[in-house]
């Protein structure tokens, strides 16, 4: 079993929708969680991290950590064409080797 | 001006053969990485250096061999390259690397597309 899973998708939805990415982990230990954004032949490129429980909101984009749970959320609002790539979760513990370790990634598309 | 540059951007070669990838970054950070993508997109950590000492040491095939020259530079080498070393290997840095809102800030390279024909 992975540390980290991801849907992988593919997700379509119209343009302006509302849109939900999500992982789960299995380990405890986690204490930052990020979003990567990649777009095709490109690198992975970080959107948001949040760092134990909570919420935390940057424009059009929010991001959930349910610790008890071990479940975390992106939330894209009035989502564009422009937003269409693969989306990343990844994560952290703070002791031992401090790796990233990531989700396989959401591959989403916006229709226009 | 680009942060995390890598070279080459493409690279087919036989299997059997040795090959390098570059990496560079020009943003005075301390820690390097190595990734590789496997088609399914799945990113998974190979190497991390820190101050050119390896730190980060995943489950590779010693057949991958990374090389820290200075703290801007982190290089790969793979020798004897097989059919499943193909995938898309990706270079990052970080400003440093004890825990701290920090960590997580990792800058990626574009990639370098390795296909092993």
């Amino acid at each position: 079993q992975k540390e980290v899973e991801q849907d992988p998708g593919p997700l379509s939805v119209p343009e302006g929708a509302i849109v939900s990415l999500n992982c789960t982990y299995s380990n405890s230990a986690f204490q930052y969680f990020m979003w990567y954004r990649q777009y095709s032949r490109k690198g992975p490129e970080l959107l948001m991290y949040t760092y134990s429980s909570g919420n935390k909101e940057d424009g059009r984009f929010t991001a959930q950590v349910d610790k008890s749970s071990k479940y975390i959320s992106l939330f894209i609002r009035d989502s564009q064409p422009s937003d269409s790539a693969t989306y990343l979760c990844a994560m952290i513990k703070i002791q031992g080797a401090q790796k990233l370790v990531f989700g396989q990634g959401t591959r989403l598309t916006i229709n226009p | 001006d680009t942060a995390v540059s890598q070279t080459p951007k493409y690279l087919v070669t036989q299997m059997g053969n040795d090959k390098s990838i570059k990496c560079e970054q020009n943003l005075g950070h301390d820690t390097m990485y190595w990734y590789k993508q496997d088609s399914k997109k799945f990113l998974k950590i190979m190497f991390s250096y820190n101050n050119k000492e390896l730190i980060i040491n995943e489950t590779v095939p010693n057949r991958f061999s990374p090389k820290s020259p200075d703290k801007a530079h982190l290089n790969l080498h793979i020798n004897s390259l097989e059919l499943g070393d193909s995938a898309v290997y990706f270079c990052a840095s970080s400003p440093r690397i004890a825990g701290g809102p920090h960590q997580e800030t990792q800058y990626f390279g574009p990639g370098t597309r390795l296909l092993v024909l």
